[in-house]
Parts: structure tokens; sequence; C-alpha cells
């Protein structure tokens, strides 16, 4: 079974601080792997998308890895401010013919002023 | 550019009723997929669809089904409405359907209370 965790499920960090937010899948054989963010009650933001190909991509202050072999991304977060506040989500998708997801469980992230 | 457009926002409705959402997805976007989320669940996956046809379905009921116009847009029902049904249902849109090529955009969701 396809399955994605992410872990921690919470963390709270002071403004400032760098941070690493993980996520394992069970599957490698992935095509690519997409972190997102979620504010509450809203809809997703798509943050950084890595092939499979790929070993990692940067956007601003947010760097994600990608290890397929150990099932692993990695989503770096540097100098963390309070407005990154929110769930952080990544998700697989397999390939083929379709663009369906699979999302990991989520890590809610709190950055106090 | 507008994004994908969710209506309604917000809709309450009672056991054995049904219910229709509408996803407008981003112009030029050919492929819509819905999602549900709950607490306890997170995120699944529902079904998908690109020009007018289902190409995925997840593992939900038959209670839920959906459809794809012409102009992309896209309407999901969810007839017999069941407690358990209430979630934050999410649609999101792509350029195609090239298997893992391309970012999702995601609506700001409709948010279904079932009483």
């Amino acid at each position: 079974k396809q399955e994605v965790t992410q872990i921690p499920a919470a963390l709270s960090v002071p403004e400032g601080e760098n941070l690493v937010l993980n996520c394992s899948f069970t599957d490698s054989a992935i095509y690519n792997l997409q972190w997102f963010r979620q504010d509450p009650g809203k809809g997703l933001t798509s943050l950084l998308l890595i092939q499979s190909s790929q070993r990692e991509q940067t956007s601003g202050r947010l760097n994600a890895s990608l290890d397929k072999s150990s099932g692993r991304s990695t989503l770096y977060i540097a100098a963390s401010q309070p407005g990154d506040s929110a769930t952080y989500l990544c998700a697989v998708n397999y390939g083929g013919a379709t663009n369906k997801l699979i999302f990991g469980t989520g890590t809610l992230l709190a950055v106090q002023p | 550019k507008a994004g994908v457009t969710q209506t309604p926002r917000y809709l309450i409705k009672t056991r054995g009723q049904q219910v229709t959402l509408s996803c407008s997805p981003i112009s030029g976007h050919r492929s819509v997929s819905w999602y549900q989320q709950t607490p306890g669940q997170g995120l699944q996956f529902l079904f998908e669809y690109f020009s007018e046809t289902q190409r995925n379905k997840g593992n939900f009921p038959g209670r839920f089904s959906g459809r794809q116009f012409s102009n992309s847009r896209s309407e999901m029902n969810v007839s017999t409405l069941e407690l358990g049904d209430s979630a934050l249902y999410l649609c999101a849109s792509s350029l195609a359907l090239t298997g893992g090529g391309e970012k999702l955009f995601f609506g700001s969701g409709t948010q279904l209370s079932v009483l």
C-alpha cells in the first residue's frame, strides 16, 4: 500500500530559527513529490515540486530535497517567520496518466514571534 | 489570471439530502481533481477528470459522483448525505494529465456540514 507519513505532526519554534520538516513514502517508484502549505480553513498552495530525477528544489527561504532510494523528502525553512505558521503537507504522484496525489498527514508549524 | 474557483464556500445540509459542488479551473486547464479533507482521514483523492472523461477514481462509495463539462468546469455530487460526509472538499486543476509533470493548483474549498 502506498502511504505517506510526515514527522513531526506539530512543531513550535521561535522566530528566526531554521527548521526541517520530514516526509516518508513507502513506495519509492514516484514520479514527483510536491510540498504544499495550507492555512486554516483554506485551500492548498503549492510551494515546491521535485521531479523524480531531481535531488532538490529551492524557492526563496525554502529548500526541498528528495531521496528516492530511502523514500524520504525534507523541507528546509530558513530564518522562519510568524507568517510561515501553517500546516505543511507533502504529496506524492506515482505517475501514469493521472494527477492523483497521495498526501501525507501534515505538520502543523507555529512560529512564535 | 483567476485561480481555481469553488462554489459555494460553505454548505449546511441534513442527513439524507443531496448536494452539488462546483469547481471552475484556471483558464486553459483541462484536468480537474477532487479531494476530501477531514481531521481524521486527512486529504483523500475522490476522482479526476480530463476532457470530460473520468480518468481515475478513489475509494469512495457510489454516492459520490462527478462530471466535467466541455468548458472544463466540474461538479461533484453527493447523494444521501451521511454525517461522515462533513468535510472540506477541495478541487484542483492542472493544464494536462501528464502523469507527474505539473503542479496542481487548488481552490479554497467548499466546507460541507451535514447535520
